[in-house]
């Protein structure tokens, strides 16, 4: 299994640019979240979803949108780069019933 | 206030010692409790579940306060490869949502 992948591994964008940081895992776990990490604040949620069709808002959902069309997928889009958003991005997965979330890797995003 | 609070550190502390921290959470009625640990650029990864009797595993014993709503970890025998982040991660609802602390860095020097 290659668990939770995220891809890029790094993107540089300017303000205003839209981008989409993709996920996906090979588990089959229903929940899948996407998390941002800023030194000194940890790990504040964006959006979450508890299976395919179904998503809802975290904590710091603006600026962000997110669908979950398959079990396996869950992008992230940027609708329109701030620098406020520069950050470190990550995607995790955990089965229902389960508190054990799977993370993956990590995009290091930087807005200009 | 935030919703859990950690002491940031850095902790430094000799190979072989022994280091505890805190992590305070808001919500009395919080269910789920768990220390992660995330290295140096890398993704978080739990470490343990803490349970309401108190758990161990191997070096490292969590305990869970419930009375005083906190959490602690305690790591016997500092290695150099504990040197990381440790999280600590609460359910502070029913909710599908776990809430994160800002992490404690331990820093384990020879």
């Amino acid at each position: 299994n290659a668990g939770v992948t995220q891809t890029p591994k790094f993107q540089v964008l300017k303000t205003g640019q839209s981008m989409t940081l993709q996920c996906a895992q090979d588990m089959n776990h229903e929940y899948m979240s996407w998390y941002r990490q800023d030194p000194g604040m940890g790990l504040r949620l964006i959006h979450y979803s508890v299976g395919a069709g179904i998503t809802d808002q975290g904590e710091v959902p603006n600026g962000y949108n997110v669908s979950r069309s398959t079990t396996e997928d869950f992008p992230l889009r940027l609708l329109s780069a701030a620098p406020s958003q520069t950050s470190v991005y990550f995607c995790a997965s955990r089965k229902g019933g389960s508190y054990e979330q799977y993370f993956g890797p990590g995009t290091r995003l930087t807005v200009t | 206030r935030k919703e859990v609070e950690q002491d940031p550190g850095p902790f430094n502390v000799p190979e072989g010692a022994t280091v505890a921290f805190n992590c305070t959470y808001s919500n009395s009625a919080s269910q789920s409790f768990f220390w992660y640990r995330q290295d140096c650029r890398k993704e978080p990864k739990l470490l343990m579940s803490v349970y309401s009797s108190g758990n161990e595993d191997g070096r490292f014993t969590a305990q869970l306060n419930r009375a005083s709503q906190y959490i602690s970890l305690l790591i016997r025998d500092s290695k150099l490869s504990d040197s990381a982040t440790y999280l600590c991660v609460v359910n502070l609802s029913a909710g599908n949502m776990l809430t994160f602390g800002g992490g404690t860095r331990l820093m384990v020097k020879p």
